[in-house]
């Protein structure tokens, strides 16, 4: 069963540019969350979907941040337009239930 | 690669102590502690770093052995509110701050 995906791995912007991030959960997984690390600290929520519905977003440190979950399947979270201090590696997991997350690869973002 | 964990389940009485373990095939820079209620976000429990760290958070404290590429969480006269999936993420040294990966999660219920 493949896990959960993300794309790109690695994404390199200049300040003010737009970058979109994609998940894609375990298929048949309706919780679907993210995540945010800044280099050098700890991993910080963000939000959490159930299907397409945001059930918490928290997280989101401003509306530069837009995320999406059509359909209630992949989600994409946008920034735009993208600062330096938004550089880090986000994360993106999916559950079942609300319980046990299921963590992707990551993807590395670096706004020069 | 992903850090093993063990045990993977582990069930107490209030007051009983508890040891997680957190093991890697890859040099560590640093492991991070997370702790997850059902059907929230994992919190920040602590970081530690190369150098054979061991710090503590009230009645919960951990280790870092950097020559084992091993760490253990130490819970201490258990209460209640420790109950949820408590999850090590590693920072491997070879790729410092690209590499951060999370265990698969201990499971840990506190019973009265």
């Amino acid at each position: 069963e493949a896990g959960v995906t993300q794309f790109p791995s690695h994404s390199v912007i200049e300040k003010g540019q737009t970058v979109t991030l994609r998940c894609d959960p375990i298929s048949g997984h309706d919780n679907l969350y993210w995540y945010r690390r800044v280099m050098g600290k700890e991993i910080k929520f963000l939000l959490h979907f159930v299907k397409e519905s945001k059930q918490d977003e928290s997280g989101m440190p401003n509306n530069r941040f837009l995320a999406e979950r059509t359909g209630g399947t992949y989600s994409t979270l946008k920034v735009q337009p993208a600062e330096l201090e938004d550089s880090g590696v986000y994360f993106c997991a999916s559950s079942f239930s609300r319980d046990e997350q299921f963590f992707g690869p990551g993807t590395r973002l670096t706004v020069l | 690669q992903q850090p093993v964990q063990s045990p993977q389940a582990v069930i107490l009485r209030e007051g009983e102590d508890a040891v997680i373990n957190c093991s890697s095939s890859k040099a560590l820079y640093s492991v991070h502690w997370y702790r997850q209620k059902h059907g929230e976000a994992p919190v920040f429990l602590m970081i530690l770093l190369k150098g054979g760290e061991q710090k503590g958070h009230e009645k919960i404290s951990a280790s870092f052995n950097e020559k084992k590429q091993q760490s253990s969480l130490y819970l201490t006269a258990s209460q209640l509110s420790y109950s949820g999936t408590y999850f090590c993420g590693t920072e491997s040294q070879d790729n410092y701050g690209q590499n951060f990966v999370f265990g698969p999660g201990t499971r840990l219920s506190v019973l009265p």
